[in-house]
């Protein structure tokens, strides 16, 4: 069976610091992955999805970056984390045939 | 485009009581039409979806949701609600050409004992 992996859990990280979550997936091959942010009380941000390796598509324009090194692995950076960076991310993946999204666990991010 | 509307931001029931949260899509093909929840500080877990055939869909924990084109509605029901599933609850909506879904904002379910 499938599943994915977030890490870390939680995380609180000063202004001005990098940052580096980290999603695989275990279990399904060349799936697509998404990365997804959560503000208190709000709804679901699409931040970032991939359809392969080294393919990166942005859908909001910001102090984020993501990366595909491996086939089942999905990074989130920034170099210079902003106070507004704080939420709860979420990745998820999913394959073309059925549309379905698969949810991790999520990070919670805090930046003091 | 495709668009999702979850009208209630808050619904609050009794326990054993049921429930009905609603959920309204715009697209103009059959869409492919998910439910999701989320308790607090999880992720998300699919309750149930639906892609075509009958339009009456069981999901877990004793969840349905009936699709009614007519009405551009998929409205996710539970015939008795534990206080366990009190939760933020979302609805879904893919396209035919598209894999990426469109969420709504959520409804939170308070339970009340």
């Amino acid at each position: 069976s499938q599943t994915i992996h977030q890490w870390p859990a939680t995380l609180v990280q000063p202004v001005g610091s990098p940052l580096s979550l980290e999603c695989t997936v275990e279990g399904t091959s060349n799936p697509n992955l998404y990365w997804y942010r959560q503000a208190a009380g709000r709804g679901l941000q699409l931040l970032f999805y991939s359809v392969g390796i080294g393919q990166i598509s942005s859908e909001v324009p910001q102090n984020l970056s993501a990366s595909r090194p491996q086939d089942r692995q999905f990074i989130l950076s920034s170099k210079k984390l902003l106070l507004s960076d704080s939420g709860f991310y979420l990745c998820a993946w999913s394959v073309w045939v059925n549309r379905t999204q698969y949810f991790g666990p999520g990070t919670r991010l805090t930046v003091l | 485009a495709q668009s999702v509307t979850q009208p209630d931001i808050h619904i609050t029931v009794s326990e054993g009581a049921s429930l009905e949260l609603r959920c309204n899509y715009s697209y103009g093909a059959t869409p492919y039409l998910f439910w999701y929840v989320q308790s607090p500080g999880q992720g998300l877990q699919l309750l149930l979806k639906y892609f075509s055939g009958d339009t009456l869909v069981q999901g877990i924990k004793g969840f349905e949701a009936e699709f009614k084109r007519s009405q551009s509605s998929f409205n996710l029901r539970k015939p008795s609600v534990h206080w366990s599933d009190a939760a933020e609850y979302f609805c879904a909506v893919a396209s035919g050409g598209s894999y990426i879904p469109t969420f709504g904002r959520g409804t939170s379910l308070i339970v009340h004992p």
